[in-house]
């Protein structure tokens, strides 16, 4: 069974101050891996696509890399608009292959 | 902006009563999915339908719930007869094609049970 694991479950930045999130996963042969930013009362949006070991994705103040074993999130000099949940979630080649596993998310603040 | 839309955002019934949740996919977008958020717990996966199909159910509760997705009109979720802990956040996502795309959420049905 797919499993992925989000730490900390909750971070609070003060704007400026760079870090990074972690997701751990456990996956019977990776499809893909995905980010994605939840605001209160929004559905998930989605950030990111990572397939293979060694990959990463940039998106503004947003760097997300992957290995083997976990993700991570990188967030350079946070601003208040980047506080959201965080979630992680992965798709692997088991059964009809597309569903995602996600993780418990990272509550971001970033304070100004 | 023809992002996946859900509808309603808020539904509210009594136990024992249906409720309906409905999802219409992004242009283009033929592969529908529902997730299931309750409070304090991550997203869920419940279902995958294409057009007339239900690829796999593996998520679903095996009693009460169903979901389909006609070839014309909306993805419905179904609930029948249902229970305080039915209440959730339902989300709908639609990707283009299958394994590896990306999915995109709707904002969800918050259901709530008297």
């Amino acid at each position: 069974e797919d499993q992925v694991t989000q730490s900390p479950e909750a971070l609070r930045l003060q704007e400026g101050e760079s870090s990074s999130l972690n997701c751990s996963y456990t996956v019977s042969g990776l499809r893909g891996l995905f980010w994605y930013r939840q605001d209160p009362g929004k559905g998930p949006e989605f950030l990111f696509t990572l397939y293979s070991a060694g990959e990463e994705k940039e998106k503004e103040r947003l760097k997300a890399t992957l290995t083997k074993k976990e993700s991570f999130l990188h967030i350079t000099a946070p601003k208040p608009e980047d506080s959201a949940t965080y979630l992680c979630a992965v798709q692997g080649e088991t059964g009809a292959n597309s569903k995602l596993t996600f993780g418990k998310g990272i509550t971001l603040s970033v304070r100004p | 902006n023809a992002g996946v839309m859900q509808n309603p955002r808020h539904l509210v019934r009594r136990r024992g009563q249906e409720a309906r949740l409905r999802c219409s996919p992004m242009k283009g977008h033929s592969h529908v999915y529902w997730y299931r958020q309750l409070p304090e717990e991550g997203l869920k996966f419940m279902v995958y339908l294409q057009k007339e199909n239900i690829i796999d159910e593996s998520g679903m509760p095996k009693e009460r719930f169903s979901a389909e997705f006609p070839k014309e009109g909306p993805s419905i979720l179904r609930i029948q007869q249902v229970v305080r802990g039915d209440s959730a956040a339902y989300f709908c996502a639609s990707s283009p094609t299958g394994a590896g795309t990306p999915q995109h959420f709707g904002d969800g049905t918050r259901l709530s049970i008297l």
